[in-house]
């Protein structure tokens, strides 16, 4: 089946520094990565989306200076937050759609834990 | 503003016994619906999907949806202990590589 990894799975970093998450799709070639940001106890919430090769399209109230995402591969995409401020730490999840995949073909990572101390 | 409203729980059942989750959503151009199961701390697992009105059974899961009424919903049949997570309804409004729309989730906990 589809595979999506998503690294690292937990980081913690101090306030004002970036954090890089890469997803890589690993047998398929993820046209279309989803970023979302899960707050504990609260729904996903869609960030961005991007195509391969193209600019990200951030969701309202969104920033796209502070999360810099890079699709720049179809097996390849990468969010930064940058300046992290503790308010950003979250469950970050990326999703990716694509082609030759078995199942229907929105793939979820493994998400990544960020804490900002 | 395309919405998913889903019960936010707790829904609670004896192990055995038929869990059932409801969902609805606003967009009546909506074409997939999804199910995702999601454990405290993991990232969401696709449990199914539903395209066609009517009834989708896997196993111990069937989705049911009704487009006339605009909503769609999962029963889990003989559940056990480790159903117990929170279920994720997902809308996308037509094929292909648009985004998914998630609703809030219903905690659902399965009593040995």
């Amino acid at each position: 089946g589809a595979v999506v990894s998503q690294h690292p799975s937990w980081v913690i970093c101090k306030s004002g520094t970036s954090v890089k998450i890469e997803c890589r799709s690993l047998d398929f070639q993820a046209t279309t990565m989803f970023w979302y940001r899960q707050f504990p106890k609260q729904s996903l919430m869609l960030m961005a989306t991007s195509n391969e090769g193209s600019k990200a399209t951030y969701e309202q109230g969104v920033e796209k200076d502070k999360f810099l995402i890079n699709h720049a591969s179809l097996t390849l995409s990468t969010l930064t937050v940058t300046s992290a401020h503790p308010e950003d730490s979250s469950f970050y999840i990326c999703s990716a759609w694509g082609t030759g995949v078995l199942s229907y073909g929105y793939t979820f990572g493994s998400g990544t834990r960020l804490t900002v101390v | 503003q395309k919405e998913v409203e889903q019960n936010s729980g707790p829904l609670s059942v004896p192990e055995g016994a038929i869990a059932s989750l409801n969902c609805t959503y606003s967009d009546r151009g909506s074409q997939s619906f999804f199910w995702y199961r999601q454990y405290s701390g993991k990232s969401p697992e696709l449990i199914m999907f539903i395209y066609s009105n009517g009834d989708k059974e896997d196993g111990r899961f069937t989705a049911q949806l009704n487009k006339a009424s605009q909503y769609v919903s999962l029963l889990i049949r003989d559940s056990q202990p480790s159903d117990s997570a929170t279920y994720l309804c997902a809308v996308i409004s037509q094929g292909g590589s648009e985004k998914l729309v998630f609703g809030k989730g219903t905690k659902l906990t399965v009593n040995p």
